[in-house]
């Protein structure tokens, strides 16, 4: 089993909803990610959190949102999606971005998004 | 901008045969690297990983990758598949010069016939 957590596991949404995506992990790993990945496809890199700060945005449209309101809690809020934002979104974290190099991903089971 | 390459994206293999997954990467600087798996239904986990050091590199359930830094490779291998080796394997690269960022290639579906 996994040591990062994701909730909820599925979750079907309309055009017009407002929902959000959580993510929990009790490592004390310092840097937490979303990535996001389409059937068939790697995960893509959305975003990156490091000690609670948004370190890296892969040019995410806005109406994705994440937030980190501390150091094992990561949350994308989503609002006014599009079909084709149908995806697996995969939560990560490492032990650290920078100072130790040696920080291999950690990943969650995700979340199926599906946008109707 | 930084790329990862696998070769393979489907492999079928049958039990005891030896496996080698080709992996590129296209940035210049200073790299990790990983391969991750992901078995049917579950959650992406690490194989193995290469940070400096030796660069036959072994990781869990008998595989192994070598960094070859002049061909900018870092091929995975096992020398005896077995059925419960059936996943998708994906490499991955994080560089220092980028932000850290982890790319993965576009992965390799291994079926191991029984």
């Amino acid at each position: 089993d996994t040591e990062v957590t994701q909730t909820p596991k599925h979750l079907v949404m309309g055009m017009t909803n407002k929902k959000s995506l959580k993510c929990e992990q009790h490592m004390g790993h310092r840097a937490m990610y979303w990535y996001k990945q389409k059937a068939k496809k790697p995960p893509e890199l959305m975003f990156v959190y490091s000690y609670e700060k948004l370190s890296i945005n892969e040019s995410v449209p806005s109406r994705f949102s994440p937030e980190c309101p501390n150091s094992s809690l990561l949350n994308l809020h989503l609002h006014a999606l599009q079909p084709e934002d149908s995806a697996l979104y995969l939560c990560a974290s490492s032990q650290d971005l920078g100072q130790w190099r040696d920080s291999p991903l950690h990943f969650g089971n995700g979340t199926r998004l599906t946008v109707t | 901008a930084q790329s990862v390459s696998q070769h393979n994206h489907h492999v079928i293999l049958s039990e005891a045969a030896s496996l080698e997954l080709g992996c590129n990467y296209s940035y210049g600087g200073t790299v990790n690297l990983f391969w991750y798996v992901q078995y049917p239904g579950q959650h992406l986990q690490l194989l193995l990983k290469y940070f400096s050091g030796d660069p036959l590199v072994k990781g869990i359930k008998g595989f192994e990758a070598e960094f070859i830094k002049s061909k900018f490779s870092f091929n995975l291998r096992k020398p005896s598949v077995q059925w419960s080796d059936t996943a998708e394997y994906f490499c991955a690269v994080t560089d220092s010069g980028g932000g850290f960022k982890t790319i993965f290639g576009a992965g390799t579906r291994l079926f191991v016939k029984a």
